[in-house]
């Protein structure tokens, strides 16, 4: 049973670009989760998704940023017109289910950095 | 708000040493409490999840602690080794979501 996978690992974009990264959770998942990454700063929460749903957008940017999980394929985060800023690491994770019921560690896929020049 | 702090930001070690590192949160409202490991320009890999209802766990040589009531969690590292060198974060799980603290960046030296 392979992991969550992230592609692609590296992304460079320039500024005013869009970037698109993409997320298969684990096979049996059907709830995704996204964070970010900045340099020298820890991981924050972005967005929480079931398949075509979004539950919890509380960490993502009101601006340039979106996420999508369709009913089939993988789950997308797209940055608009991408800034220096948006430079980071991004990580995703899986569940089978809402967390608040399933006690088993929140397993990452490897991240996609981006960095925008 | 949950706020997730780890203490030390950095630690040098060697070979062959026990250690302590902390993590303090001040939301008790969480489900679990999660250890992971994040190697340089690498993922995460999960180490120990402790439930909101448990006191510890372990793993080989890592043991993890709980005590809600004071908001903090410990992982203890026995006889470490420089592959053990990588950065370890904690993380308390509710809401859905993971609140990291900045992590403990470990070198374990020769």
């Amino acid at each position: 049973n392979a992991g969550v996978m992230q592609n692609p690992r590296h992304l460079v974009r320039r500024r005013g670009q869009e970037a698109r990264l993409r997320c298969s959770p684990m096979k049996g998942h059907s709830h995704v989760y996204w964070y970010r990454q900045l340099p020298e700063e820890g991981l924050k929460f972005m967005v929480y998704l079931q398949k075509e749903n979004i539950i919890d957008e509380s960490g993502m940017p009101k601006e340039r940023f979106s996420a999508e999980f369709p009913k089939e394929g993988p789950s997308i985060l797209r940055i608009q017109q991408v800034v220096r800023g948006d430079s980071a690491a991004y990580f995703c994770a899986s569940s089978p289910r809402d967390r608040s019921s399933y006690n088993s560690p929140l397993h990452f896929g490897n991240g996609t950095r981006l960095t925008v020049t | 708000k949950q706020e997730v702090t780890q203490i030390p930001a950095a630690l040098s070690v060697p070979e062959g040493e026990n250690l302590v590192l902390n993590c303090s949160f001040t939301d008790s409202a969480i489900y679990n409490l999660q250890w992971f490991r994040q190697d340089p320009g690498k993922g995460l890999t999960s180490l120990l999840l402790i439930q909101s209802s448990q006191r510890e766990q372990t793993s080989g040589r890592l043991n993890a602690s709980l005590d809600k009531s004071s908001g903090r969690s410990t992982l203890y590292i026995a006889a470490s080794q420089p592959g053990d060198s990588a950065t370890y974060l904690c993380a308390g799980e509710g809401g859905n979501k993971l609140t990291f603290g900045t992590g403990t960046q470990l070198k374990v030296e020769l």
